[in-house]
Formats: structure tokens, sequence, C-alpha cells
């Protein structure tokens, strides 16, 4: 079965400063999609960040960026720089072609002043 | 503005009650999805289209139906509303080539 553990239910973080989220997969494919989603308390699923399991560089955009390392199957999210406006819940999330994206049940983030 | 829309946002209904959440996209999308997330289960799949007249069923598929007539449009029906389908509901679309699925605002149902 292909499943998506995220392992930290809550996490908190201080404004300006970094924190990384949590995520391992589990598939038998060799070629699939990872992403990262952002929910903020608007209830909108905003995509944050991409990678293509065939690319070893890891994805950057802008304060976002991950680690993925593909023999472990794990997806972490690091966020620089941290925002009030990051406070929200984030799912990882992957698929292995269109027949359907799995998603983890998700972290939710605070960012305080 | 490109974008993935629900009607309604918010809905109340009684057990039963038959109704129907549209989503239309403007971006010309072949893929279409639907979603509903509840507390602790993260999204979960309740079908997906690959194009027009293309659907397939999902993980949670019991008690829905979905058409795809037109390639923007991929309505969610429930014939027979039951309290076990409060949920929030996301539509999603993506291209095919991106493998990269954009959603619409969501649509909180509960039933009664």
């Amino acid at each position: 079965a292909q499943t998506v553990t995220q392992s930290q239910p809550e996490m908190s973080v201080q404004e300006a400063e970094t924190v990384t989220l949590s995520c391992t997969y589990d598939t038998s494919e060799n070629n699939y999609y990872l992403f990262w989603y952002k929910q903020p308390p608007s209830r909108q699923m905003i995509l944050v960040i991409r990678q293509e399991a065939y690319k070893q560089q890891n994805a950057t955009e802008n304060r976002f960026s991950v680690n993925f390392q593909k023999a472990a199957k794990s997806f972490s999210l690091k966020i620089s720089d941290s925002q009030l406006g990051d406070t929200a819940m984030y799912f990882c999330a992957f698929n292995t072609g269109f027949q359907k994206l799995v998603f983890g049940t998700g972290t939710r983030l605070l960012v305080s002043p | 503005e490109a974008q993935v829309t629900q009607n309604p946002r918010y809905l109340i209904t009684v057990t039963g009650k038959k109704l129907t959440v549209t989503c239309s996209q403007n971006m010309n999308h072949e893929y279409m999805s639907w979603y509903r997330q509840d507390p602790g289960l993260g999204l979960r799949q309740i079908y997906y289209s690959m194009n027009v007249e293309v659907t397939d069923k999902g993980d949670v598929p019991e008690g829905y139906k979905v058409s795809r007539k037109e390639k923007r449009n991929f309505p969610l029906i429930l014939e027979s509303p039951s309290p076990n389908q409060t949920s929030l509901y996301f539509c999603a679309s993506s291209p095919l080539e991106l493998f990269t699925q954009y959603f619409g605002p969501g649509t909180r149902l509960t039933v009664l």
C-alpha cells in the first residue's frame, strides 16, 4: 500500500527562525512526484513545493526547500525565516501518476511573534 | 485569473435530500478529481477523471456519483446524503503533463 506518514502533529516556531517538517512515504514505484501543500485557516489548499523523484537536486521555492532522500523515502520541508503568515496545516503528498494523490495526516505549524 | 471554483462553499442539508456540488476550472486541464477532508485522516480521493466521459473511483467512492460531460466541469452528486458524508470537500485539476493538482476553495457540507 502507498502511504504517507507525518509524525509531527503540531510544531511551533518563532518568527524569523527555521523549522523543518518531516515526511516519510512508502511506495514500490520508482517514478513519482512529491508535494507539500499548505492549508491556512481559510482552508484553501495551496501548493508550496514539488519534487520529481528522478531529480536528485532538492527543490527550492524562496524560503521553502526540501530535503529529499529517495533511499530513505524521506521528504522533509524546511521553512526559513518563518513568518506569521506561515501559520497553517502542512500536508505532504505524493503520486505515481494520475490515479491518486496520497496525503499524510498533516502537521499544524504555529508561528509566534 | 486561472482558478478552480466550487459551489456552494457552505451547505447544510438533511439526510436523503439529493444535492450537487459543482466544480469548474478555466485552465483547460484534462484531469479533475474530488477529495474529502476529515480530521485526522488527511485528504482522501473520492473520484477522478482523466478527460471528458472518463471517470474512475478513488479510495472512498461509496455514496457519491460524478460526471464529466464537459472538460471544464466535474460535479459531485450525493443522491441520498447521510451524516457520515459531513466533511470538507475539495475539487482539484491538473494538466496531464505536470502531475500537479491545483485545488478549489473547498465546500463545507453538513448533513443532519
